[in-house]
């Protein structure tokens, strides 16, 4: 466990108006990541971070950004949301150490669109 | 591109009985493979993964072996039990700088007493 947070867990919101998802940890890991989960489609990485000020987009990044100011929060900025961005959001850390290939899931975030 | 692929579910088994979920995988190189599990509200949980080629990773009864020659890595467990309803997920990590995961889509279990 890697002491993740989501906030908020669960939002309702109307389409162009702009929404952002926070992710916060507590065991200092440097990569973050932001993936979405669709029925069919597993999770679909949208960016990353590997460090302070330092993302870089994923598979389907497009109409999100992010930022990472600090390296406990990784948050998520849907700048206007649409009804395709209803989904489950996961914010997830890379481990160090022996881990270092293990990714550690938050609880989820999950996001309507209407 | 990688991809990952597995098997349809859902996959509805009785107590005790034994499970296999396929997956197969496409990459360059030599990703690193992943079993994560979801159970219901909850995020992702690794339950096994593999580093290399004829690597067997095994967690709670599950076991899977990362074959290079098939390209695949399937889970498997000998008695499942109803604890074991969950969604479950291979992934692939390519060795790159990122560490990032390519998921397949899913499988749901669901176990019967």
């Amino acid at each position: 466990d890697a002491g993740i947070t989501q906030s908020p867990r669960h939002k309702v919101t109307e389409t162009g108006t702009p929404v952002t998802l926070r992710c916060h940890q507590t065991e200092n890991h440097r990569y973050m990541y932001w993936y979405r989960q669709d029925p069919g489609h597993g999770l679909r990485l949208i960016h990353y971070s590997y460090g302070v000020k330092d993302t870089d987009k994923g598979e389907v990044s497009d109409g999100y950004s992010v930022s990472r100011s600090k390296t406990e929060d990784f948050l998520l900025t849907l700048e206007s949301a649409t009804s395709s961005q209803t989904s489950v959001y996961f914010c997830a850390t890379l481990g160090g150490g022996a881990s270092t290939d293990t990714q550690y899931f938050g609880p989820g975030t999950r996001l309507t669109v209407l | 591109g990688d991809s990952v692929t597995q098997m349809e579910g859902p996959v509805t088994l009785s107590e005790e009985a034994f499970l296999t979920i396929n997956c197969t995988y496409t990459a360059t190189g030599y990703p690193s493979l992943f079993w994560y599990v979801q159970y219901p509200g909850e995020g992702l949980q690794l339950l096994l993964k593999a580093t290399k080629a004829d690597d067997k990773g095994s967690n709670k009864g599950f076991e899977a072996t990362y074959r290079k020659e098939t390209t695949s890595f399937h889970l498997e467990k000998g008695s499942v039990q109803v604890s074991d309803s969950a969604v479950y997920f291979c992934a692939l990590s390519p060795r790159d700088s990122s560490y990032k995961l390519i998921f397949g889509s899913g499988t749901r279990l669901l176990v019967r007493p």
